[in-house]
């Protein structure tokens, strides 16, 4: 069994709705929760960073995690086209090393 | 022009020969790393240098070894490929401390395919 497990779609949704994407692990220890946004062809770029459990807004986009459940979601409002790409999550454990678990990705698409 | 830069960006090479990937960053930054992604399984940790003099593996080392130049350049290479080794390989960057140090700054990539 993975470490963290991620639907990897691919997920297709009209302009304008609500996505929602999510990851579950099994690692109680990881303390540092992680979105990344990747293009086609381009490198992941962090989108949203998480402490811990909670919520966390930025625009258009709100973290989740639930620490007890060991499920962590992602949710885009009005999403656009130009939100189409593949979605990571990766966590973390508290310490130095500073190492990422990532899930496998979900690919997402939103149709005009 | 990109923080962090990785050359070449593909390349095709037959089974058994020797290739170096190439990774440079502009960020400053101590902390490099090599990921390795495959359709299905994310991105998985090869090897991670937090200095010039300190290189750890990480989750899948076997068959590769890498080179901490300077801090700026940290290659990796294949002693002698092999076709599962055919992958999108990726070089990442962060800083050391504080809550900044989870994010990780990734280059855009080396498409390898070992035939």
């Amino acid at each position: 069994q993975k470490e963290v497990e991620q639907d990897p779609g691919p997920l297709s949704v009209p302009e304008g709705a609500i996505v929602s994407l999510n990851c579950t692990y099994s690692n109680s220890a990881f303390q540092y929760f992680m979105w990344y946004r990747q293009y086609s062809r381009k490198g992941p770029e962090l989108l949203m960073y998480t402490y811990s459990s909670g919520n966390k807004e930025d625009g258009r986009f709100t973290a989740q995690v639930d620490k007890s459940s060991k499920y962590i979601s992602l949710f885009i409002r009005d999403s656009q086209p130009s939100d189409s790409a593949t979605y990571l999550c990766a966590m973390s454990l508290s310490g130095s090393a500073r190492q990422l678990t990532f899930g496998s990705g979900t690919q997402l698409t939103v149709l005009p | 022009d990109a923080d962090v830069t990785q050359t070449p960006r593909n390349r095709i090479t037959k089974t058994g020969k020797r290739i170096m990937l190439e990774c440079s960053q502009t960020k400053g930054h101590d902390r490099m790393y090599w990921y390795r992604q495959d359709p299905g399984l994310g991105l998985r940790l090869i090897y991670y240098s937090f200095d010039v003099k300190d290189i750890n593996k990480g989750e899948i080392s076997d068959g590769y070894s890498v080179s901490r130049q300077a801090q700026a350049k940290f290659s990796l290479s294949l002693e002698s490929a092999i076709p599962n080794q055919t992958a999108l390989y990726f070089c990442a960057t962060s800083e050391p401390t504080g809550t900044s140090g989870y994010e990780q700054y990734f280059g855009p990539g080396t498409r390898l395919t070992v035939t």
